[in-house]
């Protein structure tokens, strides 16, 4: 079955600062990977998406993330952390089953920036 | 281009009560997922639709259900309502019964006492 697991529950960083935030994935085959990011009382947002054209994604606001199969991960990062990137980040499957689509999100790491 | 809206925003109801949730969907969008969000939790997909039909479904019992009319607009029904369906409420569009790329409304925020 496929999954995401987010290893971090909470992370703070100063502002300025890199960003690390990450994933592993489990899957018999070549997944279908997202990031999405969740501000305070708004919906989500995608910040980027991995279908293996390139293993290397480059996302809005400068967020990346490497797709590395021989470990399993799909880690998030961005050179230097902003004020606005405190938000809470979801690690994203995609699933497909007889033609049906689903997403199955990772159970989130809160990011808080240190000014 | 119009993006995904919710509504209500917020609505309390009481437990064994019934509740409709609304989505208009991001304009050429034909397909509407929903998905629950728990305190604290990630969305966990109750259900989509697409082409008014019910597009594959997540662990949920058949109190939860749905429709999806003409416009592409979507209703979420929860019937016999418990405490722990207290949750942020998300509805997510996309094209051709797709996942891939959904787009998001702001939630519905339901809490159940």
């Amino acid at each position: 079955a496929q999954s995401v697991t987010q290893l971090d529950s909470h992370v703070s960083v100063s502002e300025g600062t890199p960003v690390l935030l990450r994933c592993n994935y489990s899957s018999s085959y070549s997944p279908s990977l997202f990031w999405y990011v969740q501000h305070p009382n708004k919906g989500l947002q995608l910040l980027l998406k991995y279908t293996s054209a390139a293993t290397l994604v480059k996302g809005i606001n400068g967020f990346e993330a490497e797709f590395k199969k021989s470990e399993t991960s799909f880690h998030l990062t961005k050179p230097s952390a902003h004020m606005s990137d405190a938000a809470e980040y979801f690690c994203v499957v995609l699933i497909s089953n007889f033609g049906n689509e689903k997403l199955t999100f990772g159970t989130g790491t809160r990011l808080t920036i240190i000014p | 281009e119009t993006g995904v809206t919710q509504s209500p925003t917020h609505l309390i109801k009481t437990r064994g009560q019934q509740v409709t949730l609304r989505c208009s969907s991001q304009s050429g969008h034909n397909t509407v997922s929903w998905y629950q969000q728990a305190l604290g939790q990630g969305p966990q997909f109750i259900f989509q639709y697409y082409r008014e039909e019910e597009n594959g479904r997540g662990n949920f019992p058949p109190r939860f259900s749905g429709l999806q009319f003409p416009n592409y607009s979507s209703e979420l029904n929860v019937n016999a309502l418990e405490l722990d369906d207290s949750a942020l409420y998300l509805c997510a569009s996309s094209t051709s019964g797709s996942s891939y790329e959904q787009y998001f409304g702001p939630g519905t925020r339901l809490t159940v006492t």
